[in-house]
Protein backbone atom coordinates (compact mmCIF):
# COMPACT_ATOMS: atom_id res chain seq x y z
CA UNK A 1 0.00 0.00 0.00
CA UNK A 2 1.13 3.52 -0.17
CA UNK A 3 3.26 5.00 3.02
CA UNK A 4 5.26 7.40 4.20
CA UNK A 5 8.69 5.85 5.39
CA UNK A 6 12.09 7.21 7.14
CA UNK A 7 15.25 6.47 5.52
CA UNK A 8 17.41 6.53 8.89
CA UNK A 9 16.04 5.12 12.29
CA UNK A 10 18.78 7.33 14.32
CA UNK A 11 20.50 10.18 13.96
CA UNK A 12 23.45 11.61 16.23
CA UNK A 13 24.80 14.75 15.96
CA UNK A 14 26.89 16.92 17.63
CA UNK A 15 25.26 19.83 19.80
CA UNK A 16 25.91 23.23 17.41
CA UNK A 17 25.91 20.82 13.77
CA UNK A 18 22.92 20.77 11.33
CA UNK A 19 20.64 18.08 11.16
CA UNK A 20 19.06 16.18 8.12
CA UNK A 21 16.17 14.40 8.66
CA UNK A 22 14.72 12.45 5.65
CA UNK A 23 11.51 10.93 4.53
CA UNK A 24 10.13 9.03 1.47
CA UNK A 25 6.74 9.01 0.37
CA UNK A 26 4.88 7.35 -1.99
CA UNK A 27 1.69 8.56 -2.25
CA UNK A 28 1.70 10.71 -5.56
CA UNK A 29 -1.67 12.36 -4.80
CA UNK A 30 -0.41 13.80 -1.31
CA UNK A 31 -0.88 17.75 -0.85
CA UNK A 32 0.48 18.11 2.07
CA UNK A 33 3.42 17.39 4.38
CA UNK A 34 4.18 18.07 8.42
CA UNK A 35 7.06 17.28 10.20
CA UNK A 36 6.55 16.64 13.87
CA UNK A 37 8.68 16.11 16.73
CA UNK A 38 7.52 13.82 19.59
CA UNK A 39 9.37 14.19 22.92
CA UNK A 40 9.68 11.44 25.68
CA UNK A 41 6.26 11.20 26.85
CA UNK A 42 4.76 13.86 25.04
CA UNK A 43 2.00 13.80 21.87
CA UNK A 44 3.54 14.52 18.35
CA UNK A 45 4.63 18.72 18.13
CA UNK A 46 3.87 20.46 14.83
CA UNK A 47 7.16 22.00 13.73
CA UNK A 48 6.81 22.82 9.60
CA UNK A 49 4.83 22.33 7.34
CA UNK A 50 4.57 22.73 3.54
CA UNK A 51 2.39 22.46 0.71
CA UNK A 52 2.74 20.02 -2.30
CA UNK A 53 3.01 23.27 -4.83
CA UNK A 54 6.32 24.35 -2.84
CA UNK A 55 9.64 22.85 -2.67
CA UNK A 56 11.03 25.08 0.04
CA UNK A 57 9.55 26.15 3.39
CA UNK A 58 11.60 28.24 6.26
CA UNK A 59 11.06 28.59 9.56
CA UNK A 60 13.39 29.24 12.91
CA UNK A 61 16.41 27.00 12.41
CA UNK A 62 13.87 24.74 10.62
CA UNK A 63 14.06 24.01 6.92
CA UNK A 64 11.67 21.97 5.02
CA UNK A 65 12.70 20.92 1.42
CA UNK A 66 10.26 18.73 -0.89
CA UNK A 67 11.42 17.00 -4.39
CA UNK A 68 8.09 15.11 -5.83
CA UNK A 69 10.43 14.07 -8.82
CA UNK A 70 11.93 11.79 -6.28
CA UNK A 71 8.89 12.00 -3.95
CA UNK A 72 11.22 12.75 -0.68
CA UNK A 73 10.89 15.22 2.27
CA UNK A 74 13.34 16.42 4.51
CA UNK A 75 13.68 18.36 7.50
CA UNK A 76 17.25 20.41 8.36
CA UNK A 77 17.81 21.50 11.41
CA UNK A 78 20.28 24.48 11.93
CA UNK A 79 22.88 24.59 14.97
CA UNK A 80 21.07 21.64 16.64
CA UNK A 81 20.89 21.86 20.29
CA UNK A 82 20.34 19.43 23.33
CA UNK A 83 16.21 20.10 23.51
CA UNK A 84 16.34 19.11 19.53
CA UNK A 85 16.64 15.53 20.63
CA UNK A 86 13.61 13.47 20.09
CA UNK A 87 12.03 10.92 17.43
CA UNK A 88 10.82 13.60 14.47
CA UNK A 89 7.87 12.20 12.00
CA UNK A 90 7.05 13.35 8.97
CA UNK A 91 3.10 12.83 7.52
CA UNK A 92 1.26 13.49 5.20
CA UNK A 93 -2.67 14.11 4.05
CA UNK A 94 -4.04 13.55 1.08
CA UNK A 95 -6.45 16.30 -0.14
CA UNK A 96 -8.86 14.07 -2.30
CA UNK A 97 -12.02 12.28 -1.23
CA UNK A 98 -13.02 12.13 2.05
CA UNK A 99 -9.33 11.34 2.99
CA UNK A 100 -8.89 15.32 4.22
CA UNK A 101 -8.27 14.89 7.91
CA UNK A 102 -6.21 12.45 8.65
CA UNK A 103 -2.78 11.87 8.77
CA UNK A 104 -0.31 9.31 7.49
CA UNK A 105 2.71 9.08 9.48
CA UNK A 106 6.40 7.90 8.65
CA UNK A 107 7.89 5.05 11.40
CA UNK A 108 10.30 8.49 13.36
CA UNK A 109 13.44 8.89 13.10
CA UNK A 110 15.39 9.46 17.13
CA UNK A 111 17.42 12.34 16.75
CA UNK A 112 19.72 12.66 19.79
CA UNK A 113 22.59 15.81 20.26
CA UNK A 114 25.91 14.99 22.35
CA UNK A 115 26.69 18.37 23.68
CA UNK B 1 -1.94 28.47 25.06
CA UNK B 2 -4.91 26.32 24.74
CA UNK B 3 -3.59 22.79 24.63
CA UNK B 4 -5.52 19.33 24.34
CA UNK B 5 -5.64 17.29 27.66
CA UNK B 6 -5.81 13.85 27.84
CA UNK B 7 -6.59 11.13 30.88
CA UNK B 8 -5.72 8.96 32.06
CA UNK B 9 -2.05 9.14 31.29
CA UNK B 10 -1.53 5.39 32.36
CA UNK B 11 -4.48 2.90 32.27
CA UNK B 12 -3.73 -0.67 33.26
CA UNK B 13 -6.71 -2.87 32.34
CA UNK B 14 -7.32 -6.81 31.98
CA UNK B 15 -8.18 -8.90 28.68
CA UNK B 16 -11.69 -8.23 28.35
CA UNK B 17 -12.38 -5.56 29.90
CA UNK B 18 -13.56 -1.85 28.94
CA UNK B 19 -11.57 1.27 28.62
CA UNK B 20 -12.98 4.63 27.96
CA UNK B 21 -9.92 7.53 27.16
CA UNK B 22 -10.77 11.27 27.63
CA UNK B 23 -10.15 14.11 25.40
CA UNK B 24 -10.71 17.48 26.46
CA UNK B 25 -9.92 19.33 23.37
CA UNK B 26 -9.24 22.94 22.54
CA UNK B 27 -12.28 24.82 23.27
CA UNK B 28 -12.95 26.43 19.77
CA UNK B 29 -11.97 23.67 17.97
CA UNK B 30 -14.30 21.47 15.98
CA UNK B 31 -12.93 18.22 14.24
CA UNK B 32 -11.33 15.65 16.69
CA UNK B 33 -9.45 12.47 16.18
CA UNK B 34 -8.66 9.65 17.60
CA UNK B 35 -4.96 7.94 16.73
CA UNK B 36 -2.76 5.11 18.37
CA UNK B 37 0.73 4.47 18.66
CA UNK B 38 2.14 0.71 19.27
CA UNK B 39 5.46 0.94 21.12
CA UNK B 40 8.32 1.62 18.51
CA UNK B 41 5.94 2.21 15.82
CA UNK B 42 4.57 5.34 13.78
CA UNK B 43 1.40 6.41 14.67
CA UNK B 44 -1.63 5.77 12.96
CA UNK B 45 -5.07 6.98 12.55
CA UNK B 46 -8.11 5.64 14.13
CA UNK B 47 -11.16 7.92 14.09
CA UNK B 48 -12.00 11.34 13.46
CA UNK B 49 -15.25 13.27 14.66
CA UNK B 50 -16.74 16.33 13.69
CA UNK B 51 -20.63 17.52 14.16
CA UNK B 52 -21.72 14.42 17.05
CA UNK B 53 -20.38 11.80 13.99
CA UNK B 54 -17.71 10.03 12.51
CA UNK B 55 -16.49 11.54 9.71
CA UNK B 56 -13.81 8.70 8.75
CA UNK B 57 -11.90 5.87 10.48
CA UNK B 58 -9.40 3.46 9.72
CA UNK B 59 -9.52 -0.29 9.17
CA UNK B 60 -8.22 0.19 12.90
CA UNK B 61 -11.36 1.13 14.34
CA UNK B 62 -13.23 -2.00 14.03
CA UNK B 63 -16.76 -2.44 16.30
CA UNK B 64 -14.99 -2.93 19.43
CA UNK B 65 -14.43 1.25 19.20
CA UNK B 66 -16.53 3.85 19.92
CA UNK B 67 -15.89 7.41 20.24
CA UNK B 68 -18.31 10.24 22.11
CA UNK B 69 -18.81 13.17 22.87
CA UNK B 70 -20.66 13.39 25.94
CA UNK B 71 -20.87 17.01 26.83
CA UNK B 72 -19.81 20.31 25.20
CA UNK B 73 -15.84 19.73 26.05
CA UNK B 74 -14.86 15.42 26.72
CA UNK B 75 -14.11 13.59 23.64
CA UNK B 76 -13.93 10.05 24.61
CA UNK B 77 -12.78 6.73 22.88
CA UNK B 78 -13.99 3.88 23.96
CA UNK B 79 -12.35 -0.05 23.72
CA UNK B 80 -15.80 -2.72 24.34
CA UNK B 81 -13.56 -5.54 24.97
CA UNK B 82 -9.50 -4.67 25.29
CA UNK B 83 -7.19 -7.36 23.75
CA UNK B 84 -3.66 -7.58 24.06
CA UNK B 85 -2.94 -5.98 20.78
CA UNK B 86 -4.70 -3.12 21.23
CA UNK B 87 -1.71 -2.03 24.16
CA UNK B 88 -0.37 1.10 22.88
CA UNK B 89 0.08 5.35 23.35
CA UNK B 90 -3.46 6.76 22.14
CA UNK B 91 -3.56 10.21 21.12
CA UNK B 92 -6.40 12.59 20.55
CA UNK B 93 -5.98 15.54 18.43
CA UNK B 94 -8.28 18.45 17.36
CA UNK B 95 -8.18 21.04 14.64
CA UNK B 96 -9.86 24.24 14.46
CA UNK B 97 -11.24 23.52 10.85
CA UNK B 98 -10.61 20.04 8.25
CA UNK B 99 -9.30 20.09 4.79
CA UNK B 100 -5.88 19.70 3.99
CA UNK B 101 -4.16 22.45 5.32
CA UNK B 102 -5.59 22.73 8.63
CA UNK B 103 -3.27 21.75 11.68
CA UNK B 104 -3.96 18.91 14.49
CA UNK B 105 -3.32 19.73 18.61
CA UNK B 106 -1.89 16.71 19.63
CA UNK B 107 -2.97 15.37 23.34
CA UNK B 108 0.07 14.25 25.71
CA UNK B 109 -1.20 10.52 25.17
CA UNK B 110 -2.83 8.00 27.28
CA UNK B 111 -0.88 4.65 27.67
CA UNK B 112 -2.90 1.58 27.51
CA UNK B 113 -1.59 -1.66 28.91
CA UNK B 114 -3.72 -4.87 28.33
CA UNK B 115 -2.74 -8.04 30.83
Amino acid sequence: GESVGLHLPTLSVQEGDNSIINCAYSNSASDYFIWYKQESGKGPQFIIDIRSNMDKRQGQRVTVLLNKTVKHLSLQIAATQPGDSAVYFCAEKVGYGGSQGNLIFGKGTKLSVKP
Amino acid sequence: EPEVTQTPSHQVTQMGQEVILRCVPISNHLYFYWYRQILGQKVEFLVSFYNNEISEKSEIFDDQFSVERPDGSNFTLKIRSTKLEDSAMYFCASSAGTGVYNEQFFGPGTRLTVL
